[in-house]
């Protein structure tokens, strides 16, 4: 069975840093780009990042360019995200997503559940 | 970035009956390939969002076919052809053209 399981969430100071992993399994984890997707809480959904399978390419929201870092492990099977300098407006539950095909992570086909990160003093 | 906008908003429906939804984007999603990259989400309460339909009319796996999308350019319309109960959720479109990926607002659909 096609799975992803995000971990690492949790509540951090305005300022602080997280980071989010995501463990991946029923599929050759390589082969796929993978992005970020958020929701801040009773909002709609936000694309954050993607990285392509070879980790070649990577691309990032405006909103968290230069904060955030996306990366990944193709011999662990896990997509990360480094998050520093947050923000209260960080906060959401944030879901990691395989792209479908291509080295695009669109057409998310594959959602894990979330893990939530709550940016407060 | 691209500007996702649908409608309506809220969308009450009597099951078995038919249900649509528009979606436009702020710019054309047709790529060079004659395909517009424009993707279809379905987030049920309390769950991770699910894709539907991607590039415009594509049915993902396991999607009922009374799901159906249809559009290019700018203008797109994703139909239920007979609302079940199980359908009831928050619809998002997503244009997947462009960096930054950005989705409409979601339209919620529940039942009358």
């Amino acid at each position: 069975e096609v799975q992803l399981l995000e971990s690492g969430g949790g509540l951090v100071q305005p300022g602080g840093s997280l980071r989010l992993s995501c463990a991946a399994s029923g599929f050759t984890f390589s082969n796929y780009a993978m992005s970020w997707v958020r929701q801040a809480p009773g909002k709609g959904l936000e694309w954050v990042s993607e990285i392509s399978g070879s980790v070649t390419r990577t691309n990032y929201a405006d909103s968290v360019k230069g904060r955030f870092t996306v990366s990944r492990d193709n011999s662990k099977n896990t997509l990360f995200l480094q998050m520093s300098s947050l923000r209260v407006e960080d906060t959401a539950i944030y879901y990691c997503a395989k792209g479908l095909y291509g080295d695009f992570g669109r057409h998310m086909d594959v959602w894990g559940k979330g893990t939530t990160v709550t940016v407060s003093s | 970035d691209i500007v996702m906008t649908q409608s309506p908003l809220s969308l009450p429906v009597t099951p078995g009956e038919p249900a649509s939804i528009s979606c436009r984007s702020s710019e054309s999603l047709l790529y060079s390939n004659g395909n517009s990259y424009l993707d279809w989400y379905l987030q049920k309460p309390g769950q991770s969002p699910q894709l539907l339909i991607y590039v415009g009319s594509n049915r993902a796996s396991g999607v009922p076919d009374r799901f159906s999308g249809s559009g290019s350019g700018t203008d797109f319309t994703l139909k239920i052809s007979r609302v079940e109960a199980e359908d009831v959720g928050i619809y998002y479109c997503m244009q997947a053209l462009q960096i930054p990926f950005t989705f409409g607002p979601g339209t919620k659909l529940d039942i009358k």
